[in-house]
C-alpha cells in the first residue's frame, strides 16, 4: 500500500495558540486529501476534503475559519488550528486518495496527530 | 453516498476464522468495497477492497455477492495482535467527487 506521513504525531498547546499539522503522501501524488477528527471509542469524522490548488471543502458544522487547509503540492496538505482551545483537544487523521487504482476510491491514511490543547 | 451497516462489536478467540458482514443496500453501480483495520491511537490501516465475487490477498478475503447489498471481510485463524476496529465503505470516484463517510465500525476482541 501507498505511505501517507503526518507530523507532528502529538502535540501539546496552550490555550490560544495556533498549531500546523502537515500530511504528506509519501509515495504517490494525492490531488485530493481529506482530514478526520475521532474523539475517545468514536468513529472517524470528516471536516473537510482539501483539493490541491482549489479551496478546502468543510464539512456542516466545522469553521473553515478555524481550520484552515492548505494544499499546496500534490504531496502536502497542511490543517492549522487557529485559536486552539481545549475543546479542540482530539485525534486528528488525514487521508490520501490514490488514484493509482482505476474506478476505486482509496484513501490511504496518516498515522494521526494527538493534539492536547491546555 | 451508499451507508453501511456493521454489528458494533464481536469476540472470537486466538485462531479461530472471523468473518464480519456488512450490509450496504443501496450500493451504487460503480461503488466498490474497502475495509480498514484500525488500533487505537493510529489511523486507519488499508485491508481489502473489491468490486464483486471474491478477492483475496496476504491478510484477508473478502466475499461479495452477486447483489452486491452486503460483503464479508473473512480474516483467517486471527491472532490477539488482530484486536481492533473494522471500518467496511463503500463508495468510487466521479466527476462529481466523493468523500468518504465513516460508520461505527466493528470492534473485534481477539481472546487467547
Amino acid at each position: 500500500g501507498a505511505v501517507v506521513s503526518q507530523h507532528p504525531s502529538r502535540v501539546i498547546c496552550k490555550s490560544g495558540t495556533s498549531v500546523k499539522i502537515e500530511c504528506r503522501s509519501l509515495d504517490f501524488q494525492a490531488t485530493t486529501m481529506f482530514w478526520y477528527r475521532q474523539f475517545p471509542k468514536k468513529s472517524l469524522m470528516l471536516m473537510a476534503t482539501s483539493n490541491e490548488g482549489s479551496k478546502a471543502t468543510y464539512e456542516q458544522g466545522v469553521e473553515k475559519d478555524k481550520f484552515l487547509i492548505n494544499h499546496a503540492s500534490l504531496t502536502l496538505s497542511t490543517l492549522t488550528v487557529t485559536s486552539a482551545h481545549p475543546e479542540d483537544s482530539s485525534f486528528y487523521i488525514c487521508s490520501a486518495r490514490d488514484l493509482r487504482g482505476g474506478g476505486a476510491d482509496t484513501q490511504y491514511f496518516g498515522p494521526g496527530t494527538r493534539l492536547t490543547v491546555l | 453516498l451508499a451507508k453501511t451497516t456493521q454489528p458494533i462489536s464481536m469476540d472470537s478467540y486466538e485462531g479461530q476464522e472471523v468473518n464480519i458482514t456488512c450490509s450496504h443496500n443501496n450500493i451504487a453501480t460503480n461503488d466498490y468495497i474497502t475495509w480498514y483495520q484500525q488500533f487505537p491511537s493510529q489511523g486507519p490501516r488499508f485491508i481489502i477492497q473489491g468490486y464483486k465475487t471474491k478477492v483475496t490477498n496476504e491478510v484477508a478475503s473478502l466475499f461479495i455477492p452477486a447483489d452486491r447489498k452486503s460483503s464479508t471481510l473473512s480474516l483467517p485463524r486471527v491472532s490477539l495482535s488482530d484486536t481492533a476496529v473494522y471500518y467496511c465503505l463503500v463508495g468510487a470516484l466521479n466527476t462529481g467527487g466523493f468523500k468518504t463517510i465513516f460508520g461505527a465500525g466493528t470492534r473485534l476482541f481477539v481472546k487467547a
